[in-house]
């Protein structure tokens, strides 16, 4: 079995400033990670995924996560943040065939000017 | 890329209708279409895995006989809601699963708000 678990419900920052939004998963079988971000009545859009290559991964819109085997982790990160930014963040975790997809809580991001 | 289209995006029943979800894989075959729930400020619930031509699978506590899903076709697939209720209100979301790709990834639609009166 699988999951992720996000630490923090809720993320705010200043424009400009980093962000670092936090995600550790549970997994029996060598892990695939991903992370989508929702705007308000929408779909999810996928930022990035881990499939075993490169631990460091980049995604779109300037955004990157690193996969941490020893820490479990798969933090996304993104130097600074644009008003754009502002939304829902969702972890998730699968095996090959994302048959088995979790979602973690979720993580708002909000950016202030 | 990939693109998956779910219509309505919204809508409005009155209690006791039914409301049908469409899923479409527009440029690619989904052999498996996956059927979320998401509650206001909460995460992605699954409710059911929808494999073209055969019987849903359903994940524990879902009602098959409430929530009808059909995957007629590698491009479409339904959630019907029968018999709604208020309590059934909430923002369903499909996914499909790109079958040419060697490595499974999801695409997911725009979501449908479901409101019932």
């Amino acid at each position: 079995a699988q999951s992720v678990t996000q630490l923090g419900s809720h993320v705010s920052v200043s424009e400009g400033a980093l962000v670092l939004l936090r995600c550790n998963y549970s997994s029996s079988v060598p892990p695939y990670l991903f992370w989508y971000v929702q705007y308000p009545n929408q779909g999810l859009q996928l930022l990035l995924k881990y499939t075993s290559a490169a631990t460091l991964v980049k995604g779109i819109n300037g955004f990157e996560a690193e996969f941490k085997k020893s820490e479990t982790s798969f933090h996304l990160t993104k130097p600074s943040a644009h008003m754009s930014d502002a939304a829902e963040y969702f972890c998730a975790v699968s095996g090959y065939n994302n048959n088995d997809m979790r979602f973690g809580a979720g993580t708002r991001l909000t950016v202030k000017p | 890329g990939a693109v998956v289209s779910q219509h309505p995006s919204w809508v409005i029943c009155k209690s006791g209708t039914s409301v049908k979800i469409e899923c479409r894989s527009l440029d690619f075959q989904a052999t498996t279409m996956f059927w979320y729930r998401q509650f206001p400020k909460q995460s992605l619930m699954l409710m059911a895995t929808s494999n073209e031509g055969s019987k849903a699978t359903y994940e524990q506590g879902v009602e098959k006989d409430k929530f009808l899903i059909n995957h007629a076709s590698l491009t479409l697939s339904t959630l019907t809601v029968t018999s709604a209720h208020p309590e059934d209100s909430s923002f369903y979301i499909c996914s499909a699963n790109l079958r040419a790709a060697r490595l499974r990834e999801l695409t997911f639609g725009q979501g449908t708000r479901l409101t019932v009166v």
